[in-house]
């Protein structure tokens, strides 16, 4: 079974830049989400999508960040402008969308913004 | 908003020894609880999942659910040195499938 994959899984930037990081979620999955996740916050909540539609856009993250979901099995999160305090590892997960079946995780992306 | 705490920091154990990790919660609603484990540099894979009191077993792994105690614990039985990981403890509430992580405890098993 695929399980979620995420492309680039390490993307350098320069300040300023407009970075789009991937997400194939599992086939058939009606949830996904992504994190962001640092040694110092830990993993936080960058969006949430229920049958493509967006259920939380994790507040303090709205100005730069930009998750979409144009198909089921493809999502994009977008940074514009990326700032070197974006520089963490980005998971994107995927879930049946049922109470008592786990996220699935990707391997992340890993951003260092210069 | 929902805090999940969870201790040791750190952890180090000789392989075959018991290694018990704790979770505390704050929200008393919570009825959803999971065990991720993370290899450095990789995603995250869910190791077992517990929704009432008590205790559930995946081969290894048992979680034990308190929830008038608002705390959930981890052990890990015959840990061998591949179990060398950062452990993390997710909480939820089914009703909006927000997930609520801790800061994780970082286990090392040596030989």
């Amino acid at each position: 079974d695929a399980g979620v994959t995420q492309t680039p899984r390490h993307e350098v930037a320069e300040k300023g830049q407009t970075i789009i990081l991937k997400c194939e979620p599992v086939s058939g999955h009606n949830d996904l989400f992504w994190y962001r996740q640092t040694k110092i916050q830990g993993l936080e909540l960058l969006s949430y999508f229920r049958s493509k539609s967006l259920m939380e856009d994790g507040g303090a993250f709205k100005d730069r960040f930009k998750a979409e979901m144009l198909n089921s099995s493809f999502s994009t999160l977008k940074i514009q402008p990326t700032e070197p305090k974006d520089s963490a590892v980005y998971l994107c997960a995927s879930s049946p969308g049922t109470e008592y079946q786990a996220p699935l995780f990707g391997e992340g992306t890993r951003l260092s913004v210069l | 908003q929902q805090k999940v705490q969870q201790s040791p920091e750190s952890l180090t154990v000789s392989e075959g020894a018991m290694a018990s990790l704790n979770c505390t919660f704050s929200d008393g609603t919570s009825n959803n609880f999971r065990w991720y484990r993370q290899h450095s540099a990789k995603g995250l894979e869910v190791l077992v999942s517990i929704f009432s009191d008590g205790e559930k077993e995946e081969g290894r792994f048992t979680a034990h659910l308190n929830r008038a105690n608002l705390h959930v614990s981890l052990h890990i039985r015959e840990p061998q040195p591949s179990d060398s990981a950062v452990y993390l403890c997710a909480v939820s509430i089914t009703s909006n499938n927000r997930i609520f992580f801790g800061d994780g405890t970082q286990l090392v098993v040596k030989p």
